[in-house]
């Protein structure tokens, strides 16, 4: 079992609409959470982090819920260009490494 | 660009060969991660180092490979003896410390023939 679950999507979502999809995590000792952005055959790149009390960035707005151990992504009034995999990561101790999800993909069409 | 560059941005080789790629950090970043991103799948980390000192390798890196950072400063990644199964893109990330952000170089994707 991975220690990082996504669903592979993908979501196809209308411009304009409003998407969400979540990731659980297994190491309920996992200390920091990230959901990163990876365009096609490029590098991740940091979305936000997810913060207990749950934050928001714009359009985009991320929960933890560290009870049932998962991790949720909204973006609303999808652009086009959010069209992207987007990766759910967790650190499972102190010294930093990442444990990322397979990726959820979204595809945002006109 | 975030400031991570790796070479090469390509590699093909041939099974049995040694491939050895170079990733150059931030320069003020102390730690320095190395990950193995396929097809399809999320990147998996391979191991780290904390200036020159390596301090943590993944079950993933077997004896063929190898990871220096000397100086604390660039680091490379050697494969020796590759096979068919390392093709993957080979992603190095540093940041400032255990729980800043990680900036992701361009990666090298590795094909072995």
């Amino acid at each position: 079992r991975k220690e990082v679950e996504q669903d592979p999507g993908p979501f196809n979502v209308p411009e304009g609409a409003t998407v969400a999809f979540n990731c659980t995590y297994s190491n309920s000792a996992s200390q920091s959470f990230f959901w990163y952005r990876q365009d096609c055959r490029k590098e991740p790149k940091l979305l936000m982090s997810v913060y207990s009390s749950g934050n928001e960035d714009g359009r985009f707005t991320a929960q933890l819920n560290r009870a049932s151990q998962y991790i949720s992504l909204l973006i609303r009034d999808s652009k086009l260009s959010d069209s992207a995999t987007y990766l759910c990561v967790a650190t499972p101790d102190s010294w930093g490494k990442l444990q990322f999800g397979a990726g959820t993909q979204v595809v945002v069409t006109p | 660009d975030t400031g991570v560059s790796q070479d090469p941005r390509h590699k093909i080789t041939k099974r049995g060969q040694n491939v050895t790629f170079r990733c150059d950090p931030i320069s003020e970043h102390n730690r320095l991660y190395w990950y193995r991103q396929t097809l399809g799948q999320g990147p998996e980390f391979l191991t780290y180092f904390q200036n020159e000192a390596q301090l943590e390798k993944s079950r993933l890196l077997s004896d063929r490979f190898s990871a220096e950072r000397p100086k604390g400063s660039f680091s490379t990644l050697e494969i020796q003896r590759t096979e068919q199964g390392d093709s993957a893109m080979y992603l190095c990330a540093s940041a400032k410390g255990g729980f800043e952000t990680q900036y992701f170089g361009p990666g090298t994707r590795l094909l072995v023939l």
